[in-house]
């Protein structure tokens, strides 16, 4: 059964500790993506790697960092830098091509104590 | 960069009646449109796309029109159920990269 998944799908963090949230997709796509959602708004790109060993900021990488070392995995650690982590994240990914859909994973929603 | 403009935010209709929700974007390289169904606690799902060298797709009760002159695109649900009740993801995708509108809650009400 092909996609992608999240785990955990709730997380709770103390403030002050970094914390990373797991992301693995058997779709041999070569393109992954982070993006976070916040109660009644968009999804805001924090970074995304179009190939192993290589990823670039997005919009909102401030306070975030990941790895790209496996084709199938992307993690994406919170760091105690990040002012507002409490939010739902989401993985996604696709294949290279601009015509090419962008697949989600369930989500993993973090929140902060 | 791009950006991505989503109307109405939130939108309620009778159970068979049909519901349009409209988006904008601005840059013109734009070329591939998808739309995205998000429930309550998951993770988007896409419904429906469209290419920039296509004007029209229809699946079912859903279609996506694009009017590449006028940078918008909609997405047309006939026929509405409660179980359409959701909020609704346009994007915009150049290179790489996808843009999000902001979402439509669409409430469907029996």
């Amino acid at each position: 059964d092909g996609g992608i998944t999240q785990s955990p799908k709730y997380l709770f963090r103390k403030e002050g500790q970094n914390v990373t949230l797991s992301c693995e997709q058997n779709l041999n796509h070569d393109a992954m993506y982070w993006y976070r959602q916040d109660p009644g708004q968009g999804l805001r790109l924090i970074y995304y790697s179009q190939i192993v060993n290589d990823f670039q900021k997005g919009d909102i990488a401030e306070g975030y960092s990941v790895s790209r070392e496996k084709k199938e995995s992307f993690p994406l650690t919170v760091t105690s830098a990040q002012k507002n982590p409490t939010a739902f994240y989401l993985c996604a990914s696709s294949t290279q091509g601009s015509y090419n859909e962008q697949f989600f994973g369930p989500g993993t929603r973090l929140t902060v104590l | 960069g791009e950006n991505v403009e989503q109307h109405p935010s939130t939108l309620s209709v009778q159970e068979g009646d049909s519901a349009v929700i409209k988006c904008t974007y601005s840059d013109s390289a734009s070329n591939y449109f998808p739309w995205y169904k998000q429930e309550l606690g998951k993770g988007p799902q896409l419904i429906i796309d469209i290419r920039s060298n296509v004007g029209e797709k229809k699946d079912q009760r859903i279609a996506v029109t694009l009017n590449k002159t006028a940078k918008h695109f909609s997405l047309h649900i006939t026929e509405t159920q409660p179980e359409d009740s959701a909020v609704y993801f346009c994007a915009a995708r150049k290179g790489q990269n996808f843009v999000f509108g902001p979402g439509t809650r669409l409430s469907v009400l029996p």
